[in-house]
């Protein structure tokens, strides 16, 4: 069975940095593209950042390129994002998600983590 | 960036009845190379993250009942669902991954009447 389990998320003041981890099982994690999504409190899904499998193409969303950075280390089966210089609008639920097809470094997932929450505030 | 735009912003529809979504794109998402429309479509229950129902536009995710369908093609798609069930309870989203970056709809709520 598929899993995706992240952790890292909690409370942090503006400007400061949070690490979110995303363990996978139950597949091969190192044979598949990985993405993060958010989404704000009540709000809809936006797509964060992918990661491909050898992690030799990267992409981010213009709201968190330049702050949020995107890892995977296939010998530990983890995926990371690293994310800095926080904003109170980067508040959301973080989930960590399998992409199965891809265009262009676009895809669609297959399997999503249950999510971990980051809340941005003083 | 490819805008998505669903229609209604929420629904209810009464327990066996149809219901229908629909989901439109600022540009086509129909790759002319391999005739496949890139979009796809979520469901989600309250507290619980997204799950896929249909990939490629009108292909059904292994598990998922076949009241679940989706058609349409180059900008306009609907998804369709035969005959509601309470568990059909949820707010659905559309999203293409023709071009990054990947963009969703802003999700429609299904309610029971």
């Amino acid at each position: 069975e598929v899993q995706l389990v992240e952790s890292g998320g909690g409370l942090v003041k503006p400007g400061g940095s949070l690490r979110l981890s995303c363990v996978p099982s139950g597949f091969t994690f190192g044979g598949y593209s990985m993405s993060w999504v958010r989404q704000a409190p009540g709000k809809g899904l936006e797509w964060v950042s992918s990661i491909s499998s050898s992690a030799s193409h990267i992409y981010y969303a213009d709201s968190v390129r330049g702050r949020f950075t995107i890892s995977r280390d296939n010998a530990k089966n983890s995926l990371y994002l690293h994310m800095n210089s926080l904003r109170a609008e980067d508040t959301a639920m973080y989930y960590c998600a399998r992409d199965r097809e891809c265009s262009d470094g676009s895809c669609y997932s297959d399997y999503w983590g249950q999510g971990t929450l980051v809340t941005v505030s003083s | 960036d490819i805008v998505m735009t669903q229609s209604p912003d929420s629904l209810a529809v009464s327990l066996g009845e149809r219901a229908s979504i629909n989901c439109k794109s600022s540009q086509s998402v129909l790759y002319r190379s391999t005739n496949y429309n890139y979009l796809a479509w979520y469901q989600q229950k309250p507290g619980q993250p997204p799950k896929l129902l249909i990939y490629w536009a009108s292909t059904r995710e292994s598990g998922v009942p076949d009241r679940f369908s989706g058609s349409g093609s180059g900008t306009d798609f609907t998804l369709t669902i035969s005959s509601l069930q309470a568990e059909d309870v949820a707010v659905y989203y559309c999203q293409q991954y023709y071009s990054t970056p990947r963009t969703f709809g802003q999700g429609t709520k299904l309610e029971i009447k």
